[in-house]
């Protein structure tokens, strides 16, 4: 069963602590993506990887790393220093080898940080 | 950076009423694609245009393109309780950062039985 797989789909943490979101897919797409949700915003992009080993900040990269060190996985980890972390977090990928290419998501992680 | 402006925000229609959001960037586009997402949910591909000027159909949706490549609506005729969710436009300015899209804030459509 192909796809792209988040967890938890909820997680709750204190105010400081470090946070480590899982993004994983089988598609074997080139290319994964991390955004942000929040009411009224649509998606903000965070952090996005083309390929193994590299990755590049998005829009609103502050407070957060990534790493890629596996094609299969792009974990995201929401650090103490992000000032308003509770949201709703997609991953997605795309195969990142056509030039109008499209973005398949997984079913999210709502965080919320008390 | 590239902004994508949609409106409306919200809408809110009766079963059988048409609905059409609309989509604006700040800069010329190498494509624009559309999302759903259903409340709860996550965003789901719904199409994409590549040509200046296109028009595409899916069942009671009709996608546009604008001339300039910078802007798009996205047209339900007769709404269904199955409509319900938001749909978002997302830009991809192409060149060396193809693939990495710019999202506008969405359309979130209720509709009403």
């Amino acid at each position: 069963d192909g796809g792209i797989t988040q967890s938890p789909k909820y997680l709750f943490r204190k105010e400081g602590q470090n946070v480590t979101l899982s993004c994983e897919q089988n598609l074997n797409h080139d290319a994964m993506y991390w955004y942000r949700q929040d009411p009224g915003q649509g998606l903000r992009l965070i952090y996005y990887s083309q390929i193994v080993n590299d990755f590049q900040k998005g829009d609103i990269a502050e407070g957060y790393s990534v790493s890629r060190e596996k094609k299969e996985s792009f974990p995201l980890t929401v650090t103490s220093a992000q000032k308003n972390p509770t949201a709703f977090y997609l991953c997605a990928s795309s195969t990142g080898r056509l030039r109008s290419d499209t973005q398949y998501f997984g079913p999210g992680t709502r965080l919320t940080v008390l | 950076g590239q902004q994508v402006m949609q409106i409306p925000q919200y809408q809110h229609v009766q079963e059988g009423e048409d609905f059409t959001t609309y989509c604006n960037s700040s800069t010329t586009l190498s494509n624009i694609q559309w999302y759903k997402q259903r409340p709860g949910g996550h965003p789901v591909f719904l199409i994409q245009l590549v040509k200046s000027g296109e028009v595409k159909k899916q069942k009671r949706l009709t996608f546009q393109f604008g001339e300039a490549k910078k802007n798009s609506s996205l047209h339900i005729t007769a709404t269904q309780t199955t409509d319900v969710g938001t749909y978002f436009c997302a830009g991809d300015a192409g060149g060396t950062s193809y693939g990495k899209l710019t999202f506008g804030q969405g359309t979130i459509l209720t509709v009403h039985p």
